[in-house]
């Protein structure tokens, strides 16, 4: 099983900040198959990016996602207030697992 | 547009089976494959499983195997999802998501959740 690891598990930042999330495989995935999910309380999830880098329809362009062998990371350029919430990744190229996930919180 | 509706809130006691429901509409049920995830208390998003609504495939989760049953109804485009011999660790809320494609991949849309609960 490709187990991900997400950190930090917590980011405190402001409005209008950069936030970089982290989600790093066992080992490899294959094609880069890992997409980004954004989850708000009481909500379900929903996709931002998928294929590591790739923004699902109507995602804004401040999201952006990227890969570098094991490593994947989502970039949020500058933080808008609806995007506190718990980031989670997932890989889909050996059955599916998800990471822990990452909350970002307003500091 | 696509929607995933879910059955309601369910209580059960522990070793009992609980079974969710998750109708779909607005595409072509059997062009895609719905996965079940769940989530309990204040944790993190975890998949249980993949069935194709085309043909009935299913890919379970390791650690539910023999205990989960995923079915679909194509007549009613109606996914469902049955776990039997229920613990206080199957807690949790339970979502339906169809995939993005018919096989077993990530998640475009997903349904609003089913809190189930074990208790005594």
């Amino acid at each position: 099983e490709i187990v991900l690891t997400q950190s930090p598990g917590t980011l405190s930042l402001s409005p209008g900040e950069r936030a970089t999330l982290s989600c790093r495989a066992s080992q490899s995935v294959r094609n880069n198959y890992l997409v980004w999910y954004q989850q708000k309380p009481g909500q379900a999830p929903s996709l931002l990016i998928y294929g590591a880098s790739s923004r699902a329809a109507g995602i804004p362009d401040r999201f952006s996602g990227s890969a570098s062998g094991t490593d994947f990371t989502l970039t949020i350029s500058r933080l808008e207030p609806e995007d506190f919430a718990v980031y989670y990744c997932q890989q889909y190229g050996t059955s599916l697992t998800f990471g822990g996930g990452t909350k970002v919180e307003i500091k | 547009q696509v929607q995933l509706v879910q059955s309601g809130a369910e209580v059960k006691k522990p070793g009992a089976s609980v079974k969710v429901s998750c109708q779909a509409s607005g595409y072509t049920f059997t062009s895609f494959g719905i996965n079940w995830v769940r989530q309990a208390p204040g944790q993190g998003l975890e998949w249980m499983g993949w069935i194709s609504a085309k043909n009935g495939n299913t890919n379970y989760a390791e650690m539910l195997q023999g205990r989960v049953t995923m079915t679909t109804d194509t007549a009613t485009s109606t996914a469902h999802m049955e776990l039997r011999s229920l613990t206080s660790d199957d807690t949790a809320v339970y979502y339906c998501a169809r995939t993005a494609v018919a096989g077993p991949t990530f998640m475009t849309w997903w349904g609003q959740g089913t809190r189930v609960t074990v208790s005594s």
